[in-house]
């Protein structure tokens, strides 16, 4: 059963423009959200987290979005890169992680 | 400085042969984890230590050895393997300063495992 969840399993952008990434996750109970970003062959670089009790959370051009109602977060990017081309991974902290199934950016210059 | 290493990067083995793959970090965190990861799937839990000590086993065939030294190196020894095991075999340590549900996991390169 997967807890977390990413329906989108990619995404093209101009660069310059705005990146979204969504994710979605069934468990309450989860109170800690992060991003990773990966690169084939490499291990998930950290990139971003937000804690339940904030809605937002920024860094440089990385936003976090958290809607608990909706149990859905997003991870803007702006502007969008062709470096930031890469598999994102949203995760998810319970008692172990949930890592969502992943959504491939590709930023076209 | 959040740096995990991995050696080696990559490994080929047969069916019958044992080796193993290490993890080392020295930002001092209490947890370490193994992941292994297929293409174009997320990483899945094997193995997690909490201050050396094996806190959670998610039901991994016991061709997979796990060992925790100390707290700084974490190792996989593998045995007896399938091909089906080929995957990207990634570390992950954690701080674990207020426990597991609110740590920040921190990625090693990964070792590229082959079993023909």
């Amino acid at each position: 059963d997967q807890q977390v969840k990413q329906n989108s399993p990619s995404l093209s952008v101009q660069e310059g423009r705005i990146s979204i990434l969504n994710c979605d996750y069934t468990n309450s109970m989860f109170d800690y959200f992060l991003w990773y970003k990966k690169y084939p062959a490499e291990g998930p670089t950290f990139l971003i987290s937000i804690s339940s009790i904030k809605d937002k959370n920024e860094d440089g051009r990385f936003t976090v979005f958290l809607n608990k109602s909706a149990k859905h977060l997003s991870l803007h990017i702006v502007p969008s890169q062709p470096g930031d081309s890469a598999v994102y991974f949203c995760a998810a902290n319970g008692n172990q992680f949930y890592f969502g199934t992943g959504t491939s950016l590709t930023v076209i210059p | 400085d959040t740096e995990v290493t991995q050696t080696p990067k990559h490994l080929v083995m047969g069916m019958t042969n044992k080796k193993s793959l290490k993890c080392e970090q020295h930002m001092g965190h209490r947890a370490m984890y193994w992941y292994k990861q297929k293409a174009k799937k997320p990483p899945e839990l094997m193995f997690v230590y909490s201050y050396e000590k094996l806190s959670i086993n998610e039901s991994v065939p016991s061709r997979f050895s796990p060992e925790c030294p100390n707290s700084s190196l974490l190792n996989l020894h593998l045995h007896a393997l399938q091909p089906e095991d080929s995957a990207l075999y990634l570390c992950a340590s954690s701080q674990l300063r207020s426990g597991i549900g609110t740590d920040t996991q921190y990625f090693g390169p990964g070792t590229r495992l082959t079993v023909l």
